[in-house]
């Protein structure tokens, strides 16, 4: 079945640094979509990427979509506390339509 | 607009007992889905209901089930629980197809004994 693999699974940045997390199918998507979720909370959506090589930009934030659509970044440019949480890619792609998230990305910024 | 709600908010049940969760979606929604995001693990897709049927459902045993009623609400129960059934279940709700944007509920955080 397909799988959507992200890393790293933690990443630790003094603020102001950049952050990136990678996204990468075991089979082509028809689009993906980033989640964020602040601790103790619930995933909250990002964005959604549909075209191939497709980016997209949030203030800080960038999202790729890779030629292939099979992969995919966030990166994040100069940190700050608030970008804290986890930040989870998910796919969909063949018959069955279903999403499937990858394990996220937690993120700690430290101040 | 309201969001996705979901009861309770926490639970705490001993093992072999059965639990029931609900879930109401964002009006207008028809399809809703279940997650259960154990510590450490990420999301893990339980199950997907669309126009009260039964869509999809993630590598769970048979102890994991649920429904959708006529207004879109969902219920997801599991039987006889485990330990290892303790975790938060997140629902979520789109206007469709699985590819749409997904509005995820608070959870419910259960704790098995």
């Amino acid at each position: 079945g397909q799988q959507v693999m992200q890393i790293p699974q933690y990443q630790h940045v003094q603020e102001g640094e950049d952050f990136t997390t990678y996204c990468n199918s075991s089979t082509t998507l028809s689009n993906i979509q980033w989640y964020k979720q602040r601790p103790g909370g619930h995933p909250v959506f990002l964005i959604q990427l549909v075209k191939s090589g497709e980016v997209k930009k949030q203030k800080r934030l960038t999202f790729q979509f890779g030629e292939a659509k099979k992969n995919s970044s966030l990166h994040i440019t100069a940190t700050q506390t608030t970008d804290v949480g986890t930040y989870f890619c998910a796919g969909s792609g063949g018959s069955n339509y279903k999403l499937t998230f990858g394990k996220g990305t937690l993120l700690t910024v430290n101040p | 607009e309201a969001g996705v709600t979901q009861s309770p908010t926490h639970l705490i049940k001993t093992r072999g007992q059965q639990v029931t969760l609900r879930c109401s979606p964002i009006s207008g929604h028809t399809s809703v889905y279940w997650y259960q995001q154990a510590l450490g693990l990420g999301l893990q897709f339980l199950l997907w209901y669309d126009e009260g049927e039964e869509r999809n459902r993630g590598n769970f045993p048979p102890r994991f089930s649920g429904r959708q009623f006529p207004n879109y609400s969902s219920e997801l129960n599991v039987n006889a629980l485990e330990l290892e059934d303790s975790a938060l279940y997140l629902c979520a709700s789109s206007l469709g197809r699985v590819s749409e944007t997904q509005y995820f509920g608070p959870g419910t955080r259960l704790l098995v004994l």
